[in-house]
C-alpha cells in the first residue's frame, strides 16, 4: 500500500507555456502533499506544503502566483509552473503523507516529473 | 535556518564493506529524523528514529539518533551493488503548526563488485 503516482514522468515545453503535473495517492487518502525541487546534484528543496480544500503554504523564495498549486481532493495535488523558464527546468517529486492512529509520521513519495524547458 | 549536514557526500567502496553515513542537523522543532534511499527516482522510506540512543535495524542496514549531539548514522553491513544509491537524512521539524522534512544533500554511495 501507499502507492504515490505522478503524471507525466518528463516534459518538455517551450520558454512562455503553461506545465500541468499532477500527483496522486493511489491507496489512501492524503492529509497532506508535498511538492519538492531538485536540482542535479543538490537535495530535495520543499517548495509548497497543501492540505486538501486550503490554500497552499509556500516555503520562503518560491513564488506562489508562478507555481500554482490546487489541492482538490483527498487523493489529488496538481503543480502548475506557469510561464515557464529555461531555470525552471527540475526535477519535481511530490509526496503525500497520511496521520495513522499510532501517530507514526510517514511520507510517501512519487516518482517526479522531469521538466525541461527549451 | 534549518540546516542538515550530511558526510562523506560521496564514497566508493567495495562488496562486503561496512559503511557508516553521517548526518548533523539544526532544525527548528524538531520531532523526529528520517531517512531515505534514492535510486534513479523518488527517495524510498528506510527509518523513522524519534527517541535517542535506540537502534532501527532493517536487514543489513541500522540506525541511531544521538539528540543530545543533534546527529544520526546510517550503517549498512556486508554492502552490496543494490546499495548503491543517493541516503536521504531528513529531520522533520514544526513551525507555525505545519510540519515538513528538511533534507541534506545526500551521501552517494557507490558499491563496486
Amino acid at each position: 500500500g501507499a502507492v504515490v503516482s505522478q503524471h507525466p514522468s518528463w516534459v518538455i515545453c517551450k520558454s512562455g507555456t503553461s506545465v500541468k503535473i499532477e500527483c496522486r495517492s493511489l491507496d489512501f487518502q492524503a492529509t497532506t502533499m508535498f511538492w519538492y525541487r531538485q536540482f542535479p546534484k543538490q537535495s530535495l528543496m520543499l517548495m509548497a506544503t497543501s492540505n486538501e480544500g486550503s490554500k497552499a503554504t509556500y516555503e520562503q523564495g518560491v513564488e506562489k502566483d508562478k507555481f500554482l498549486i490546487n489541492h482538490a481532493s483527498l487523493t489529488l495535488s496538481t503543480l502548475t509552473v506557469t510561464s515557464a523558464h529555461p531555470e525552471d527546468s527540475s526535477f519535481y517529486i511530490c509526496s503525500a503523507s497520511r496521520l495513522r492512529p499510532d501517530i507514526t509520521y510517514e511520507q510517501y513519495f512519487g516518482p517526479g516529473t522531469r521538466l525541461t524547458v527549451t | 535556518e534549518d540546516k542538515v549536514v550530511q558526510s562523506p557526500l560521496s564514497l566508493v567502496v567495495h562488496e562486503g564493506d561496512t559503511v557508516t553515513l553521517n548526518c548533523s542537523y539544526e532544525v527548528t522543532n524538531f520531532r523526529s529524523l528520517l531517512w531515505y534511499k534514492q535510486e534513479k527516482k523518488a527517495p524510498t522510506f528506510l527509518f523513522m528514529l524519534t527517541s535517542s540512543g535506540i537502534e532501527k535495524k532493517s536487514g543489513r542496514l541500522s540506525s541511531i539518533l544521538d539528540k543530545k549531539e543533534l546527529s544520526s548514522i546510517l550503517n549498512i553491513t556486508a554492502t552490496q551493488t543494490g546499495d548503491s544509491a543517493i541516503y536521504l537524512c531528513a529531520p522533520r521539524s514544526t513551525q507555525g503548526g505545519s510540519e515538513k522534512l528538511v533534507f541534506g544533500k545526500g551521501t552517494k554511495l557507490t558499491v563496486n563488485p
